[in-house]
């Protein structure tokens, strides 16, 4: 089944506790994303990658990393998490350069930071 | 100002209604628009996919684009409550994936 999972689903943890919520997906895509989902403000990018080893700024990066060392996978680190982290999380796909808006979404990261 | 503004509702309809979901934007340089639907505690799947101007059908659904007006609807023709969700207006301007914008959302309710 072509999916993009995501790990883990829930998440609470501290101020300044690194943490990473890993992104797989399926569908051999060039394109993954990732989006963060508050209340009133919809979806918004923190970091995307166009394939291996490149990578670039979303419009909300700050407090957050990203790596994309195999095509499938492209892990969200939070170095030192502070309580304005706390929202669901999405990572997505998406395929070549003319489907962009196609996006593949995973189930979502709800995290909280206390 | 926002580049893509959306009704947040939320909308509650009986079922069988028509249910009109609209977006507008400010960019003229959007050249392709998507609708997602999102159901509680899931992530956003595409439902509408459309490159230019005028309608798009699939099934009970009908996505709608006006570029003159940067104005785009969705139609949900005969409701069912399983069409109860969220449903996301997003458009982009080009190459890559960065180039996307989200509405925030409408959330919609069909009442049995």
């Amino acid at each position: 089944e072509a999916q993009v999972t995501q790990n883990p689903r829930y998440l609470i943890t501290v101020t300044g506790k690194k943490l990473t919520v890993t992104c797989s997906q399926n569908m051999n895509h060039e394109y993954m994303s990732w989006y963060r989902q508050d209340p009133g403000l919809g979806l918004r990018q923190i970091y995307y990658s166009m394939n291996v080893e490149v990578t670039d700024k979303g419009d909300v990066p700050e407090g957050y990393k990203v790596s994309r060392k195999e095509k499938r996978n492209f892990p969200l680190i939070l170095e030192s998490p502070s309580p304005n982290q706390t929202s669901l999380y999405f990572c997505a796909s998406s395929p070549t350069s003319g489907r962009e808006g196609e996006q593949y979404f995973g189930p979502g990261t709800r995290l909280t930071v206390t | 100002q926002k580049e893509v503004e959306q009704d947040p509702g939320p909308l509650s309809v009986p079922e069988g209604a028509i249910v009109s979901l609209n977006c507008t934007y400010s960019n003229s340089a959007f050249q392709y628009f998507m609708w997602y639907r999102q159901y509680s505690r899931k992530g956003p799947e595409l439902l509408m996919y459309t490159y230019s101007s005028g309608n798009k059908e699939d099934g009970r659904f009908t996505a709608q684009v006006d570029k003159s007006s940067k104005y785009i609807s969705l139609f949900i023709r005969d409701s069912q409550p399983s069409d109860s969700a969220t449903y996301l207006c997003a458009m982009g301007m080009g190459l890559g994936a960065n180039n996307l914008f989200f509405g925030t959302g409408t959330r919609l309710t069909v009442i049995p």
